[in-house]
């Protein structure tokens, strides 16, 4: 079956650093990838998609691009700020039928002034 | 913005009571889920429906049980609360058909304490 896989948190990052929460899935026929954030208190909002390989999505200054050769979908942010706290999900949608999402299980971050 | 609702927000119950979660979407979608989330932050799909009359349980098994009478309501119903119920319940919901459309979106969330 379909299975998502991102490093685990917690992730502690100043601000301004560097971030990258990597996410590898195993699907079968050609998913389409998500991102999606959860900041405290709320429940989750669409932060990123891509329907194809080699395809880049981008919000916020976040990016993601699909990699099919490495069935990855690594999040980066150039400079994190203390208000991208929050907790990151990678799910994927697999085309064969599927009408569900399957979720990784979160990584949070932290952003410290 | 999206336009999917919950109430409430946040419930503190004694063992044993009935409750109903209430979530109503907008936008006319025909898919509605729930999701359980633990404080390890994990989602677990207990509930989803693909339209008026159809509702289906999920990856993990919950005593919830959940109605889709209208489009836009999906309530899910505890009949007996218990301190193990206690938890996030996200609903959410999504268009028609497959791949990116797949994509969900998501109410605020009711946090249930069961004590």
């Amino acid at each position: 079956g379909d299975s998502v896989t991102q490093m685990e948190g917690p992730v502690t990052l100043s601000e301004e650093a560097f971030l990258t929460i990597n996410c590898t899935y195993t699907a079968t026929g050609y998913p389409s990838l998500f991102w999606y954030v959860q900041y405290p208190g709320e429940g989750l909002q669409l932060l990123l998609k891509a329907t194809k390989a080699d395809d880049k999505g981008s919000n916020k200054g976040f990016e993601a691009t699909y990699r099919k050769e490495t069935t990855s979908f690594h999040l980066e942010k150039g400079s994190v700020q203390v208000s991208d706290s929050a907790v990151y999900f990678c799910a994927l949608t697999s085309g064969a039928g599927s009408y569900q999402l399957t979720f990784g299980k979160g990584t949070k971050l932290s952003v410290i002034p | 913005e999206a336009d999917i609702y919950q109430t409430p927000r946040y419930l503190v119950i004694g063992t044993g009571k009935k409750i109903t979660l209430e979530c109503s979407q907008t936008m006319g979608h025909d898919k509605m889920y729930w999701y359980q989330q633990d404080p390890g932050m994990e989602l677990h799909l207990i509930h989803y429906s693909y339209g008026v009359n159809s509702t289906e349980k999920g990856d993990l098994s919950s005593e919830s049980t959940v109605s889709r009478i209208r489009t836009e309501h999906f309530p899910l119903t505890l009949e007996s609360a218990r301190p193990s119920h206690t938890s996030q319940y996200l609903c959410a919901s999504s268009l028609p058909g497959q791949g990116a459309r797949n994509e969900q979106f998501f109410g605020p969330g009711t946090r249930l304490t069961v004590l």
